[in-house]
């Protein structure tokens, strides 16, 4: 068990719609990243916060955006969702930054029908 | 950006034998690389990483070494047994930069079944 944790683990949902994935990460972590992974593209870096705020951009839609609270755990919000936005989706948290070890949670598998 | 290639994309090696996954990226002031190991139904898992100022790194069963010239790196896993059966993830990064351009690059993956 890594320590980090997402909610919900399955996600099926329509075209169209919107969802929002839950992340807290180890205990205290401050940065916290969010990955996807497909099986064509591997796993592909969107967005990294820290302490609160946006430290780094990856492969991110415009679509798709994340928040960290004070309490430090974050959501990553996927709107006008499409078929190809089926994936896994993980978080990851470290101590303060890419310099730091990554500790994966268990992932949520978005489905979009 | 950084590309990260990674082959095979599945390997299959008999119980107690050795497996070799392999890693070459493209940016040369990248200077980490950590493999990453996923079980099913889990997130991926640091399981080694090296930096570029060492050539090779051992863990016990594992070891990673690194070709700064050839921009290479693998992975090594001796004495294989059943519970390695996962898929391995290459990484690189440049830590240190001042350009925010840390992010880990992910290779594709390899399915690594070992066959009892």
């Amino acid at each position: 068990d890594s320590g980090v944790t997402q909610t919900p683990k399955h996600l099926i949902t329509a075209t169209g719609q919107r969802v929002t994935l839950r992340c807290s990460p180890r205990s205290g972590d401050l940065s916290v990243y969010w990955y996807q992974q497909s099986l064509d593209q591997g796993l592909q870096f969107l967005i990294q916060y820290y302490n609160g705020e946006e430290r780094a951009k990856g492969n991110i839609l415009e679509r798709f955006s994340a928040q960290q609270f004070p309490d430090l755990h974050s959501e990553l919000n996927l709107s006008s969702l499409e078929l190809g936005d089926s994936a896994l989706y993980f978080c990851a948290s470290s101590v303060e930054g890419w310099a730091d070890t990554q500790y994966f949670g268990p992932g949520t598998r978005l489905t979009v029908l | 950006g950084e590309n990260v290639e990674q082959h095979p994309s599945t390997l299959s090696v008999q119980e107690g034998d050795s497996a070799v996954i392999k890693c070459t990226y493209s940016d040369s002031a990248s200077n980490y690389f950590p493999w990453y190991k996923q079980e099913l139904g889990k997130g991926p898992q640091l399981i080694i990483d090296i930096r570029s100022n060492v050539g090779e790194k051992k863990d016990q069963r594992i070891a990673v070494t690194l070709n700064k010239t050839a921009k290479h790196f693998s992975l090594h896993i001796t004495e294989t047994q059943p519970e390695d059966s996962a898929v391995y993830f290459c990484a690189a990064s440049i830590r240190g930069s001042n350009f925010g351009n840390e992010k880990l690059t992910f290779g594709t993956g390899t399915r690594l079944t070992i066959i009892p």
